[in-house]
């Protein structure tokens, strides 16, 4: 079975402070992406990356940066965090072929409380 | 803004009745997929359905596909207690790099009522 790790279920840092959000899978998937989940407004893609080094901007990408030092690891970085970034963060990853076998595989999720 | 779109937002039924929810997206896809979430947890894939298909079955779940109409539903015939749940739809759309961007809409909640 797929797994997709987050390394927090839960975790409370003050405005200001730097926070690292891990993700680890383990099926040696090109694609992995970082959401955040808020009520009313499902999820919005932040960042995603489709190769070792590789990223791309979601659709709010803006207080958020990402790094893909290894194929299984893609860690989002919140470089300065703020009480609107207060969410529930969700990891993903999927096979990168292109033969539409693009089911994605979630983590359980991290909520970031910023006080 | 939200590539897709889903319809209604929550939705609340007697177990046994059939839920229907639909979605909607703006841009040309590769495919469609319907994704579960419980309270609190990650999402759960359920059913993927490719641009070129029109309708697909798994179990109790019906998926339909109208590319001419950007739209898409998800039947869940025969609720039980246990489908109460978010679903959403997502999109693979394919970006100006080549590369697979998945997308997701802002989700139906569903209550089914033992």
């Amino acid at each position: 079975d797929v797994k997709v790790t987050q390394s927090s279920r839960y975790l409370v840092k003050r405005t200001g402070e730097k926070v690292f959000l891990e993700c680890v899978q383990d099926m040696d998937h090109e694609n992995m992406f970082w959401y955040r989940q808020d009520p009313g407004l499902g999820l919005r893609l932040i960042y995603f990356s489709y190769d070792v080094k590789m990223k791309e901007k979601g659709d709010i990408p803006e207080g958020y940066s990402v790094s893909r030092e290894k194929k299984e690891r893609f860690s989002l970085i919140l470089e300065s965090a703020s009480t609107n970034q207060t969410s529930m963060y969700l990891c993903a990853s999927s096979p990168g072929d292109r033969v539409l076998n693009t089911e994605a595989f979630f983590g359980q999720g991290t909520r970031l409380t910023v006080v | 803004s939200q590539q897709g779109e889903e319809d209604p937002q929550a939705l609340s039924i007697q177990e046994g009745e059939n839920a229907t929810m639909n979605c909607s997206y703006k841009t040309s896809i590769n495919n469609l997929q319907w994704y579960r979430q419980n309270s609190g947890r990650g999402l759960v894939h359920l059913i993927l359905i490719r641009s070129n298909e029109r309708e697909k079955h798994s179990g109790r779940l019906r998926v339909t596909l109208d590319t001419s109409k950007k739209s898409s539903s998800l039947l869940i015939t025969a609720s039980r207690a246990a489908d109460t749940a978010s679903y959403f739809c997502a999109t693979d759309e394919e970006n100006s790099g080549g590369y697979q961007k998945v997308t997701f809409g802002t989700g139906t909640k569903l209550q089914v009522i033992p």
